[in-house]
């Protein structure tokens, strides 16, 4: 079975700096997908940042990109001028290509946002 | 139209007691999917449906949990004899499988059994 590790319960940073969530996995697969999501306090899961295993590019969505190391199985997430919008709970997932395509999800990091 | 919609936002209900969870996906989306989010944790999945069947339900943990989807639509989630330690959010996502397979996920709701 798959596993997700985010290894930091909570991080912050003050705005407009620059922040990286680290995420860790373990697969045996080759044809996955990676996540980043955000829950604000609305509850509300937001996607992020989506990542194709088979892509060697980063992939990048405006302040936010992925560092993703798939050899060592690594998927860290850099948010750029980070604004207190950002302020949330940030989870990895993972997602086997193929079958239900359920989510595996790590705990979680909570991140904020100082003025 | 709107996104995935659930209700209610939240339940309070006691030990024992019978609870159904309601889950309106994004028109369209042939498939919708049931987390579990216990206090400090990520969603854990529950069941998946493609249509009307439930194609994967290995995530229910116990068989006092049991979902529909009869017109493959709108889900409904239900946990009977409920006992305290399935307060949790209860989260709902839909999808277009094969769309860059992002799933869509509502409000969710969070139950709390005394």
């Amino acid at each position: 079975a798959q596993t997700v590790t985010q290894s930091q319960p909570e991080m912050s940073v003050q705005e407009a700096e620059t922040v990286t969530l680290s995420c860790t996995y373990d697969t045996s697969e080759n044809n996955y997908y990676l996540f980043w999501y955000k829950q604000p306090p609305s509850r509300q899961m937001i996607l992020v940042i989506r990542q194709e295993a088979y892509k060697q590019q980063n992939a990048t969505e405006n302040r936010f990109s992925v560092n993703f190391q798939k050899a060592a199985k690594s998927f860290s997430l850099k948010i750029s001028d980070s604004q207190l919008g950002d302020t949330a709970m940030y989870f990895c997932a993972f997602m086997q290509k193929g079958g239900s395509e359920k989510l595996v999800f790590g705990k979680g990091t909570k991140l904020t946002v100082n003025p | 139209g709107a996104g995935v919609s659930q209700t209610p936002s939240n339940k309070v209900t006691e030990k024992g007691k019978y609870v159904e969870l309601r889950c309106d996906p994004i028109s369209g989306h042939t498939a919708l999917y049931w987390y579990r989010q216990s206090l400090g944790q990520g969603p854990e999945f529950l069941i998946y449906f493609q249509g009307t069947g439930a194609a994967d339900d290995s995530g229910l943990p116990n068989d006092r949990f049991f979902a529909v989807r009869p017109e493959g639509s709108v889900s409904t989630l239900k946990i009977q004899r409920t006992e305290r330690g399935d307060s949790a959010v209860y989260l709902c996502a839909s999808s277009l499988r094969g769309l860059h397979n992002e799933q869509f996920f509502g409000p969710g709701t969070r139950l709390t059994v005394l």
